[in-house]
């Protein structure tokens, strides 16, 4: 049974560019969150997506978005990069029914912008 | 504004004993709470949760207790191995309805258990 995996694992933009990072959650998940690791902090949470919308978002500006798919995997754009948008972007799945749900996180796609 | 904490950015144990990792939260709307252990160049993996109408829950030599009153939690490591050097992190959550919410993570405490 395939965990949650991301796609890549490393990526290097040039500041003013837009990125597109992708998650395929954990088989039989149907809600994906996406967190922003910078260095020496904990994850900071960007937006949850459950049935193609977004249901939660964290305190990130307009340039971060996502989509969700009826597949339930997950992307994140984020336009017009900044040298301070380079961190580990994690992407976790979890599932929308019952109390004791886990989320499950990916490896991470290690952004860095220059 | 953090509302998890994790004070202590290191501990060190000597194989065998017990780690006790320490977290405190200041939302008393949070209901669910969650340890991660994370390796370097990895994603953060699950380790043990807790629901607030608990006070310990236990899963081999991983034990959570959950003080609501002092908004505080631990995780207890016994016995610690040289494997369980890692970054800890605690996350709380709210429920919304039965779904899992955005999770609130702490800074993460460096667990260093030496031989």
């Amino acid at each position: 049974d395939a965990g949650v995996t991301q796609s890549p694992t490393h990526l290097i933009k040039t500041r003013g560019q837009q990125v597109t990072l992708r998650c395929s959650p954990k088989s039989g998940h149907d809600t994906v969150s996406w967190y922003q690791q910078a260095l020496g902090q904990g994850p900071q949470f960007i937006f949850q997506y459950y049935e193609e919308e977004e249901r939660q978002r964290g305190n990130f500006p307009d340039r971060f978005s996502g989509h969700q798919f009826p597949n339930y995997s997950s992307e994140l754009n984020v336009n017009a990069l900044l040298l301070g948008d380079s961190a580990l972007y994690l992407c976790a799945s979890s599932l929308a029914v019952g109390q004791g749900t886990e989320a499950f996180f990916g490896q991470g796609t290690r952004l860095t912008v220059v | 504004d953090q509302q998890v904490k994790q004070n202590s950015p290191s501990l060190s144990v000597q194989e065998g004993r017990i780690s006790i990792l320490n977290c405190d939260y200041t939302n008393s709307m949070f209901d669910y709470f969650l340890w991660y252990k994370k390796y370097p160049a990895e994603g953060p993996t699950f380790l043990i949760s807790i629901s607030s109408i608990k006070d310990k829950n236990e899963d081999g030599r991983f034990t959570v207790f959950l003080n609501k009153s002092a908004k505080h939690l631990s995780l207890h490591i016994v016995p610690s191995q040289p494997g369980d050097s890692a970054v800890y992190f605690c996350a709380a959550s709210e429920y919304r309805g039965s779904t899992l919410g955005r999770l609130y993570f702490g800074r993460g405490t460096q667990l260093t258990v030496w031989p």
